[in-house]
C-alpha cells in the first residue's frame, strides 16, 4: 500500500520569494508521483509528474520537483512566486505501471502568496 | 473544447434522502474517475470506469453508493440513503486511453454535498 504525507498544511510566503512544498511518500513498490494544483472554485490541474527517468521534473507555471528515492520525497519548488500562485497543492502517488487515476493524495498544502 | 462538467455544483439534503451527482467527461474520454474529499481530509479515489465498465471500485465506501455509466458517456453517482459522513466534495475526472505513460487527467470543479 502507498501513502502520502504533506508536511505543511499552510505555507504563507511573500511575492517573489522562493517556496518549497514538501511531500513524502511510502510504498513497497515502484510509484508514479504527481503534483496537482487547485485554484479557487476550479478543478484540480496537473502541475507535473514523475514516471521514470530524470529525477528533476519541470512542470507548468515555473514549478519543478525532484524525486529522491532514498529519502522517499518529491518536494515541489518555485524560485519566485506570484500572487496568482495562491492555491491548494496536492501531492499524489499511484502504483507504477498502473492507472494514473487511481491516486492516493496527501491532505494538501494551502499556499498563500502575499504582496 | 468543453471540459469535465459536474452537476449540481452544490447540493444540500437531509439525512436519509437520496442524491444523484452527475459527471460529463470530455467527449471521447473512455476513462472516468470519481473521488471524494471529506472536509479536512485527503482526496480519496472512489472508482474508475473504462467506457461503461467498472475497472476498479475499490474505493467505494459502502453499498449506499451506486455509480453508473450507461453507454460509456456521462456517469452518475447516487447516494441512498445519505448519511452525515457523506458530506464533502465529489470530484470527477476523465482521460483518454492513450497508454499509461501518456494518460492525463482532466478534473471537474466538483459537487459540494452537504448532508444535514
Amino acid at each position: 500500500a502507498q501513502s502520502v504525507t504533506q508536511l505543511d498544511s499552510q505555507v504563507p510566503v511573500f511575492e517573489e520569494a522562493p517556496v518549497e512544498l514538501r511531500c513524502n511518500y511510502s510504498s513497497s513498490v515502484s510509484v508514479y508521483l504527481f503534483w496537482y494544483v487547485q485554484y479557487p472554485n476550479q478543478g484540480l490541474q496537473l502541475l507535473l509528474k514523475y514516471l521514470s527517468g530524470s529525477t528533476l521534473v519541470k512542470g507548468i507555471n515555473g514549478f519543478e520537483a525532484e524525486f529522491n528515492k532514498s529519502q522517499t520525497s518529491f518536494h515541489l519548488r518555485k524560485p519566485s512566486v506570484h500572487i496568482s500562485d495562491t492555491a491548494e497543492y496536492f501531492c499524489a502517488v499511484t502504483r507504477g505501471g498502473g492507472s494514473q487515476g487511481n491516486l492516493i493524495f496527501g491532505k494538501g498544502t494551502k499556499l498563500s502568496v502575499k504582496p | 473544447e468543453a471540459g469535465v462538467t459536474q452537476f449540481p455544483s452544490h447540493s444540500v439534503i437531509e439525512k436519509g434522502q437520496t442524491v444523484t451527482l452527475r459527471c460529463d467527461p470530455i467527449s471521447g474520454h473512455d476513462n472516468l474517475y470519481w473521488y471524494r474529499r471529506v472536509m479536512g481530509k485527503e482526496i480519496k479515489f472512489l472508482l474508475h470506469f473504462v467506457k461503461e465498465s467498472k475497472q476498479d471500485e475499490s474505493g467505494m465506501p459502502n453499498n449506499r453508493f451506486l455509480a453508473e455509466r450507461t453507454g460509456g458517456t456521462y456517469s452518475t453517482l447516487k447516494v441512498q440513503p445519505a448519511e452525515l459522513e457523506d458530506s464533502g466534495v465529489y470530484f470527477c475526472a476523465s482521460s483518454q486511453i492513450d497508454g499509461r505513460i501518456n494518460e492525463k487527467l482532466f478534473f471537474g470543479s466538483g459537487t459540494q454535498l452537504s448532508v444535514l
